[in-house]
């Protein structure tokens, strides 16, 4: 089953303007943590922020935040103020933290950010 | 700069051929972990060691092998290669690589592996 889903092949927006990347989680696993990278067009795979289950706040990091809704499990990626820069292919993605060895970091398919002058 | 070094960058082969991808994790990480990312598949995690011993299994086809060194570098050895085995191979590495939840991976820039 797709433990993690990134409905969105493609979002486009203009610069300064917010944009709202989506991501839906599956699992039961009461402890894990959602990750969330960028990977432009260089290809490098660059971290920008984490949440983890238990965190009480959603999480920060300058201009991104996350928007964590765990009854809902989605874990939305919001990037504020959007500059060219941003322009890039953007993966969640999710380690459960329950079980006993290795638990390996699952991505999503990826949602690629286009900014507009 | 994620502190991972893979090389080389890009990599043009044949068919049947057997290539070498190299990787320097970030100083002070023990665990290295290989990713493949192709269009049809998306990011999938090939195999994981820790501090010289192989920890963890994904999707990495008998074909393909690693093996983590003393000085932790990894390399990763694909044989027999196939058209499909063209992808962008990723090498990440993290601190302990232990279950915790927060533990962040930190990837290098990839090799780009064309088989023709």
């Amino acid at each position: 089953a797709q433990k993690i889903t990134q409905t969105q092949p493609g979002m486009f927006v203009q610069e300064k303007e917010a944009v709202t990347l989506d991501c839906t989680y599956d699992t039961s696993d009461p402890s894990y943590g959602l990750f969330w990278y960028k990977q432009p067009s260089s290809g490098e795979m660059i971290f920008l922020i984490y949440q983890g289950s238990y965190d009480q706040q959603n999480a920060t990091e300058g201009r991104y935040s996350l928007n964590f809704q765990k009854a809902r499990k989605s874990a939305n990626l919001v990037i504020s103020a959007s500059q060219l820069g941003d322009s890039a292919m953007y993966f969640c993605a999710m380690r459960e933290g329950s079980g006993t060895g290795f638990q390996k970091l699952v991505f999503g398919t990826g949602t690629r950010l286009l900014v507009s002058p | 700069d994620s502190g991972v070094t893979q090389t080389p960058k890009h990599l043009i082969t044949a068919t049947g051929q057997r290539v070498t991808l190299r990787c320097s994790p970030r100083s002070g990480d023990l665990s290295v972990y290989w990713y493949q990312q192709s269009l049809d598949q998306g990011l999938q995690f090939l195999i994981q060691y820790y501090n010289g011993e192989e920890r963890a299994k994904g999707n990495i086809l008998e074909r393909f092998s690693a093996q983590q060194f003393p000085d932790l570098h990894s390399e990763l050895n694909l044989s027999s290669l196939e058209l499909g085995d063209s992808a962008l191979y990723f090498c990440a590495s993290s601190v302990t690589g232990r279950t915790a939840t927060n533990e962040k991976l930190f990837f290098g820039s990839g090799t780009q592996l064309s088989v023709l």
